[in-house]
């Protein structure tokens, strides 16, 4: 299907394990972004990637990893789930220079770290 | 201070009325600002886009921005109940840096 779609929708998972979240898109476009989303934070961005092999941090970087080995593919890890990471995570992909263009989301990942 | 600020809300307006949503950015250099829609349980998607000074009408919306005041609103004309969302205000800080405002629910009552 044609798009960028977000797996798994639901993840339960305990404090301290490694979980994977996965994003992939259709388009091929060369920015991806993770973002989460909180009640009362709105979206923060998490990682974000201007083309494969190529990442940086965003607002809220730590205890999240990130790679593009492939322009269609961002996985986000948790190398250690803790219960502050309990949220909605946001993949997003743009074909951008400048930013101006709009960001696509895929539908959501709802994470929940017991 | 936040990168990006929107009013608070909730916000409720009566059905065919104007709904007027209102963001603030700290970043100067900021060039490119968008407006998006998220329904309850879904992903935001884009509404409006705009880069330069001044408004942009697309149907019902009009987005408005004043880089020399660091601020950015829409509007939504003759509000219908199916615009009751969050709306979200983002702006790229650094080239594809996207920071997003906090967000303001709106209720359109019928």
């Amino acid at each position: 299907d044609a798009g960028i779609t977000q797996s798994p929708r639901y993840k339960i998972t305990e404090t301290g394990r490694q979980v994977t979240l996965m994003c992939h898109q259709t388009w091929s476009h060369s920015y991806m972004f993770w973002y989460r989303q909180d009640l009362g934070h709105g979206l923060r961005l998490i990682y974000y990637s201007a083309a494969a092999d190529i990442t940086d941090k965003g607002e809220v970087p730590d205890g999240y990893v990130v790679s593009r080995s492939k322009t269609e593919n961002f996985p986000l890890t948790l190398e250690s789930a803790t219960r502050s990471q309990t949220s909605v995570y946001f993949c997003a992909s743009s074909d951008s220079t400048g930013g101006n263009t709009e960001a696509f989301f895929g539908q959501g990942t709802r994470l929940t770290v017991v | 201070q936040k990168e990006v600020e929107q009013n608070s809300g909730p916000l409720s307006v009566p059905e065919g009325a104007i709904a007027s949503l209102n963001c603030t950015y700290s970043d100067r250099g900021s060039q490119s600002f968008f407006w998006y829609r998220q329904y309850s349980g879904k992903s935001p998607e884009l509404i409006m886009s705009i880069y330069s000074n001044g408004d942009k009408e697309d149907g019902r919306f009009t987005a408005q921005l004043n880089k020399a005041s660091q601020y950015v609103s829409l509007l939504i004309r003759d509000s219908q109940p199916s615009d009751s969302a969050t709306y979200l205000c983002a702006v790229n800080v650094n080239n594809n840096d996207m920071r997003f405002g906090a967000g303001t629910r709106l209720t359109v009552k019928p």
